[in-house]
This record gives structure tokens, C-alpha cells and sequence, in this order.
């Protein structure tokens, strides 16, 4: 069975300033999705960013890009120029594509503070 | 385009009770996931329901059931309520293509006494 690991339980940041959050996973499989999520207090998950495994090209979307490492099987997110509006609790999570639907797998998040 | 709604936003429940959520997907998606969420277990994936078919199930004793209707409203029911069912109930409707993305609702908090 996959599993999805999150490291940092907590993360704190500056404003305008970057911060690397780390997410590992474990799987036979070679093709696959990987999403990172963001939980603001509201409790709205919201998609922030997605990574198929086929694609070596890191995925990026505005501020927020990935660091994906296939053989080392590492899916970390870099959030550039930090906003307060950051904060949130972050989950990383992975699809498989050798299931019947879409059925996710989460880590345990990890929380993001960002101060001004 | 409207979001998932998810209906009611809160419950309190006893132990013994059953209790049924409900969940409107994005227009145009026909897949329904529905995760329970709790401080301990995290995220954890209940069930998914597609074409009205369930197409795939996590973990979870019988008393945890869905079904989905023509229009792709979703509802779970949670029959004989336990305190350790106390969480929040995220329903997630899928746009095919883009890597299947799961959108969420905004979720349930169940709080069974």
C-alpha cells in the first residue's frame, strides 16, 4: 500500500520570503499523481499545485512550485514571496492510477504560519 | 461556476443516532468522493460514487454508506453513531482530464455526544 509522509509537522515563515515544505512517499508504481492541498482555518480544502508522474518538467503555478524527485521518491513545495495569506496547514497527497476512481492518499500536513 | 456544497454545515449528534450528509457536486462533474477527516487519522478516504456506482471504498465499517443519485447529488449515511465518528465530512467532486482533480466541498463537522 502507498504511503504518503510529511515531515515538518510545523513551518514557519517572514513575509516575502520563501519556505520549502517536504513530502515523501512510498510506491511500487511508476505512474501516478501527486497534489499538494491547502486547508486555510475556513477548513475549504483548496488544490494549490499537481505533478504527474510521467512529467520530469517541475510543475509551477505562480508562486508555488514543486521539486519533484521521482527516483527518490520526494515531492516538496517551495512557496516564493510569502504572504500572510499563506497560512495554512498544507497536505501533500497521491493518486494512484492502478486503483478503480480517484481515490486520494494524504499525509498528516503539515502546518504553515507566516508572520509579518 | 458554483462550488461543491456540502448541507449541513454542522451537526450535533447522540451516540446510537444515524445521520445523513449531503453533498452537491460542480456542475458537469459526475464523480463524488467523500474523505472524513480527524485530528488523529488525518484524511482518510470513505468512498466514491461515479454514474451512480459505487466505484471504490476505504477502510470503513458497514455502518458508513452513500449513494449517488441521477443528478450526481451525493449523500453518506452514518447509521449507529460512535463518539470516534466525530470529524469533519469533505466531499470532493472530480473533473475528468486534468489528472482527475478532486475539488472540495467545504465540508460537515459532525459532533456525535
Amino acid at each position: 500500500a502507498q504511503t504518503v509522509t510529511q515531515s515538518q509537522p510545523e513551518m514557519s515563515v517572514q513575509e516575502a520570503e520563501t519556505v520549502t515544505l517536504s513530502c515523501t512517499y512510498d510506491t511500487s508504481e511508476s505512474d501516478y499523481y501527486l497534489f499538494w492541498y491547502k486547508q486555510p482555518p475556513s477548513r475549504q480544502m483548496i488544490l494549490v499545485i499537481r505533478q504527474e508522474a510521467y512529467k520530469q518538467q517541475n510543475a509551477t503555478e505562480n508562486r508555488f512550485s514543486v521539486n519533484f524527485q521521482k527516483a527518490a521518491k520526494s515531492f516538496s513545495l517551495k512557496i516564493s514571496d510569502s504572504q500572510l495569506g499563506d497560512a495554512a496547514m498544507y497536505f501533500c497527497a497521491y493518486r494512484s492510477l492502478n486503483q478503480a476512481g480517484t481515490a486520494l492518499i494524504f499525509g498528516k500536513g503539515t502546518t504553515l504560519s507566516v508572520s509579518s | 461556476k458554483a462550488g461543491v456544497t456540502q448541507t449541513p454545515r454542522y451537526l450535533i449528534k447522540t451516540r446510537g443516532q444515524q445521520v445523513t450528509l449531503s453533498c452537491s457536486p460542480i456542475s458537469g462533474h459526475r464523480s463524488v468522493s467523500w474523505y472524513q477527516q480527524t485530528p488523529g487519522q488525518g484524511l482518510q478516504f470513505l468512498f466514491e460514487y461515479f454514474s451512480e456506482t459505487q466505484r471504490n471504498k476505504g477502510n470503513f465499517p458497514g455502518r458508513f454508506s452513500g449513494r449517488q443519485f441521477s443528478n450526481s447529488r451525493s449523500e453518506m449515511n452514518v447509521s449507529t453513531l460512535e463518539l470516534g465518528d466525530s470529524a469533519l465530512y469533505l466531499c470532493a467532486s472530480v473533473k475528468r482530464g486534468e489528472s482527475d482533480t478532486q475539488y472540495f466541498g467545504p465540508g460537515t463537522r459532525l459532533t456525535v455526544l
